[in-house]
């Protein structure tokens, strides 16, 4: 089976701006969370998706936002980008729930200018 | 919420030593994972283990869930293990995962 893939891998944005970020579950699993990597913050949960629901958000502002489609692929939106978005973001997926498993992808690294 | 604490922040070893990584975890979990990051920044699952011991060849792991503390074995260490090592752990129904702050392992040959 296919792993995780996330796309793209590296993105460079300026302040103000919005991003997408894009995953694709392993084909049958229909839990996708994320999770954002800093430095200074580590690894932290952002939100969790299961047939097209979010069952949990993490303490992030409104600015970012997702979604998951009905094939299980995913989306992670941020708005009006801040310098402190900069990071890697994380994508993982498993079978049913949210706390199985996880199996993650290569991330996305997010750069903003 | 679930707090997760490992020690040593930082492990430095010979080729060829082992090592232990421990993780504390403060609530009851029903989940309890450890995951390896490579330099490129993926994180590769190496146990689910909400309870008892596993092992995978040099990694071993043991989770003691009523001391709410796992610990993970690295034996005979190889420079391909150096990396960051994470323990994770997640609870109930909030379908999360809550990471320590992870141990940096430098094997040098």
């Amino acid at each position: 089976k296919a792993g995780v893939t996330q796309t793209p891998r590296y993105l460079i944005k300026t302040r103000g701006q919005q991003v997408t970020l894009s995953c694709s579950p392993i084909s049958g699993h229909r839990s996708v969370s994320w999770y954002q990597q800093t430095p200074g913050q580590g690894l932290q949960f952002l939100f969790e998706y299961f047939s097209e629901t979010q069952r949990n958000k993490g303490n992030f502002p409104g600015r970012f936002s997702g979604r998951q489609f009905s094939n299980s692929r995913s989306e992670m939106n941020v708005s009006t980008l801040e310098l402190g978005d900069s990071a890697l973001y994380l994508c993982a997926s498993s079978p049913v729930a949210g706390t199985d498993t996880q199996y993650f992808g290569p991330g996305t690294r997010l750069t903003v200018l | 919420g679930i707090q997760v604490e490992q020690s040593p922040p930082d492990l430095i070893l010979q080729e060829g030593a082992n090592s232990t990584l421990r993780c504390n975890f403060s609530d009851s979990v029903n989940n309890l994972q450890w995951f390896h990051q490579n330099p490129w920044g993926q994180l590769i699952n190496l146990f689910y283990i909400p309870s008892g011991t596993k092992q995978n060849g040099r990694l071993s792991a043991t989770t003691v869930a009523t001391e709410r503390y796992s610990l993970l074995y690295i034996s005979s260490s190889q420079t391909t293990d150096s990396g960051v090592y994470f323990c994770a752990s997640g609870g109930g129904s909030n379908y999360k995962l809550t990471f320590g702050k992870g141990t940096l392992l430098t094997v040098n040959p």
